[in-house]
């Protein structure tokens, strides 16, 4: 069964750079059918797409966040990375990793973790 | 990318039905027929119910439909049950391999 789980800092001082992984179990990240992504969701706000890679390491990005943001992955470790920087208090939300099915849906996403921006 | 527009609530009895808009441009919403929706519980990750405008996923009630006109898409909920009071999202392909969501519907069940 598809599992994808998110793991990194919780609490992320302003200016520096926050830094997240997700580790997928259950199916090949290197799959050529999937692409997978970031997706945000400040405290009670709306879901923000945040970019999306493939195995290849082909990355496409939310044009807001684009200068700030990578997205990277490790095949041989079955995770993605993301990394944002300069972060403000603007950026504290919970971050979810999902898989971009082979259409144009994502599906399944782990259960998110909250990362605060704060001194 | 601006995102899709959505009610902010709406709201129904239970066996009633309540629909859902979600409208976007033609870049988005009117371009593709690759909008999908998400339903939310509090403190949980989002679950698709539709994909592909109108595409229910396994496991998927049938009370849960989707339909695209233009630049609007909509989720219909026939049917309503105590269970389906959640935050609702609509998700639409913007050309280049980038996507926006709506900004989010609370359907609070009377």
């Amino acid at each position: 069964q598809l599992q994808l789980q998110e793991s990194g800092p919780g609490l992320v001082k302003p200016s520096e750079t926050l830094s997240l992984t997700c580790t997928v179990s259950g199916v090949s990240i290197s799959n050529s059918n999937y692409y997978w992504a970031w997706i945000r969701q400040p405290p009670g706000k709306g879901l923000e797409w945040i970019g999306s890679i493939y195995y290849s390491g082909s990355a496409y990005y939310n044009s807001s966040l684009k200068s700030r943001v990578t997205i990277s992955v490790d095949t041989s470790k079955g995770q993605f990375s993301l990394k944002l920087t300069s972060v403000s208090a603007a950026d504290t939300a919970v971050y979810f990793c999902a898989r971009r099915d082979w259409g144009h849906w994502f599906h399944p996403w782990g259960q998110g973790t909250l990362v605060t921006v704060s001194s | 990318q601006s995102a899709l527009t959505q009610p902010r609530s709406v709201s129904g009895s239970p066996g009633q039905s309540v629909t859902i808009s979600c409208t976007g441009t033609s870049s988005d919403v009117g371009g593709y027929n690759f909008v999908s929706w998400f339903q939310q519980h509090p403190g949980k990750a989002p679950k698709l119910m539709i994909y592909d405008v109108s595409k229910r996923p396994s496991g998927v009630p049938d009370r849960f439909s989707g339909s695209k006109s233009g630049n609007t898409a909509s989720l219909t909920i026939s049917g309503l049950q105590a269970e389906d009071e959640a935050d609702y999202y609509c998700c639409s392909y913007a050309g280049s391999y980038t996507y926006v969501f709506g900004s989010g519907t609370k359907v609070n069940v009377l």
